[in-house]
């Protein structure tokens, strides 16, 4: 069973530039979490997602940042118009239902985004 | 919020040596994980605890949720231990990281 997915693991914009990351949750996991680590700093949490729904965005930034995770494919976080203090590692995990429920996050290996 | 306090910030050992890393956090939570995150920066799940003890290997965790906080004890570390160490507590979905133990194995 493949672990929790996310491509590309590097990538490099300059600013003004549109970043798309992507997430592919284990098999038979229906939610996703996005969070972000900036340099030096643990992670924060941005976004929780199910299927064509997001449950929580209070960690994401207002503007320039969105999430979906429709029916079929992966979840994607797009951040428009970057920004050199985008510049951070993100990290997606997934869980086969509300982690409340005592379910453990599963997380991927992060897109490391570099802003020139 | 709830807040989620590491100790100690940095930590650095002898190859051999025990150690022990404490997480507090602020309120009842429904889940806690411990992580360590390699100087490649991949982030590696090590244990979920939300009470009780647990063993893996050299490893060791314990969580009293009464008292909310948790230890990780590494016994006999290695140069290979070195990294960040990252508590998180889950409550409603999302997961609050504290700011890690950053561990320094020298050989």
């Amino acid at each position: 069973n493949a672990g929790v997915m996310q491509n590309p693991r590097h990538l490099v914009r300059r600013r003004g530039q549109e970043a798309r990351l992507r997430c592919s949750p284990m098999k038979g996991h229906s939610h996703v979490y996005w969070y972000r680590q900036l340099p030096e700093e643990g992670l924060k949490f941005m976004v929780y997602l199910q299927k064509e729904n997001i449950i929580d965005e209070s960690g994401m930034p207002k503007e320039r940042f969105s999430a979906e995770f429709p029916k079929e494919g992966p979840s994607i976080l797009r951040i428009q118009q970057v920004v050199r203090g985008d510049s951070a590692a993100y990290f997606c995990a997934s869980s086969p239902r509300y982690s409340g429920r005592q379910e453990t996050q599963y997380f991927g290996p992060g897109t490391r985004l570099l802003v020139l | 919020g709830i807040q989620v306090e590491q100790s100690p910030p940095d930590l650095i050992l002898q190859e051999g040596a025990n150690s022990t890393l404490r997480c507090n956090f602020s309120d009842s939570v429904n889940n806690l994980q411990w992580f360590h995150q390699n100087p490649w920066g991949q982030l590696i799940n090590l244990f979920y605890i939300p009470s009780g003890t647990k063993q893996n290997g050299r490893l060791s965790a314990t969580t009293v949720a009464t008292e909310r906080y948790s230890l990780l004890y590494i016994s006999s570390s290695q140069t290979t231990d070195s990294g960040v160490y990252f508590c998180a507590v889950n409550y409603a979905g999302k997961s609050t990281f504290g700011d890690g133990t950053t561990l320094t194995v020298k050989p």
